[in-house]
């Protein structure tokens, strides 16, 4: 089924480790997102792309880094995990960039 | 900076009743907005889009309503059954591929 794939569902990482988030989706979208969902932050914007080799800032970009060179994958690398990354992160996609998101199941990361 | 507001943060009802969710923002030039399903350990899914041009939109029971110059939304639920069970997100597109999300209701539907 077509659809949009995060991997790994769970991590555990050490303080100051660099991990690796990955997204794929099927349907060929434009746009693509990274959020975080934290308790009493709801979900909040890390960065989104609009299409291959074009990436933009959302509200919480610090301490992360993406890439996208293919429009299918739009992995996010914590450079140097630190404990207040812990969260869940969604990645999400969209062939306007306004609405008609789909989101994936999510990937739960814990810093220790 | 816009922001949104959702309350109450959690409710429970029984089996049949009707219930409103309601969500507010701060900043009236809004693109669109949306209301998302979550279901525990799920992604979202999402439920209704209303355009900043429109006034409400429905889907089955569910009636989502917006008030631009109020600012504000309410997801409306009729017949509420235990399979509407989840936290129900709102939120606001400020049409930069932005979307503010509001923290969330949590909905109990007692059977």
């Amino acid at each position: 089924d077509a659809g949009i794939t995060q991997s790994p569902r769970y991590k555990i990482t050490e303080t100051g480790r660099q991990v690796t988030l990955m997204c794929h989706q099927t349907w060929s979208h434009s746009y693509m997102f990274w959020y975080r969902q934290d308790l009493g932050h709801g979900l909040r914007l890390i960065y989104y792309s609009a299409a291959a080799d074009i990436t933009d800032k959302g509200e919480v970009p610090d301490g992360y880094v993406v890439s996208r060179s293919k429009t299918e994958n739009f992995p996010l690398t914590l450079e140097s995990a630190t404990r207040s990354q812990t969260s869940v992160y969604f990645c999400a996609s969209s062939s306007t960039g306004d609405y008609g998101y789909t989101f994936g199941s999510g990937t739960r990361l814990t810093v220790v | 900076k816009q922001e949104v507001t959702q309350i109450p943060a959690a409710l429970s009802v029984p089996e049949g009743e009707n219930l409103v969710l309601n969500c507010s923002f701060t900043d009236s030039a809004i693109y669109n907005l949306q209301w998302f399903r979550q279901d525990p350990g799920k992604g979202l899914t999402s439920l209704l889009l209303i355009q900043s041009s429109q006034r409400e939109q429905t889907s089955g029971r569910l009636n989502a309503s917006l008030d631009k110059s109020s600012g504000r939304s309410t997801l409306y639920i009729a017949a509420s059954q235990p399979g509407d069970s989840a936290t129900y997100l709102c939120a606001v597109s400020t049409g930069s591929y932005k979307l503010i999300f509001g923290s969330g209701t949590r909905l109990l539907v007692r059977p």
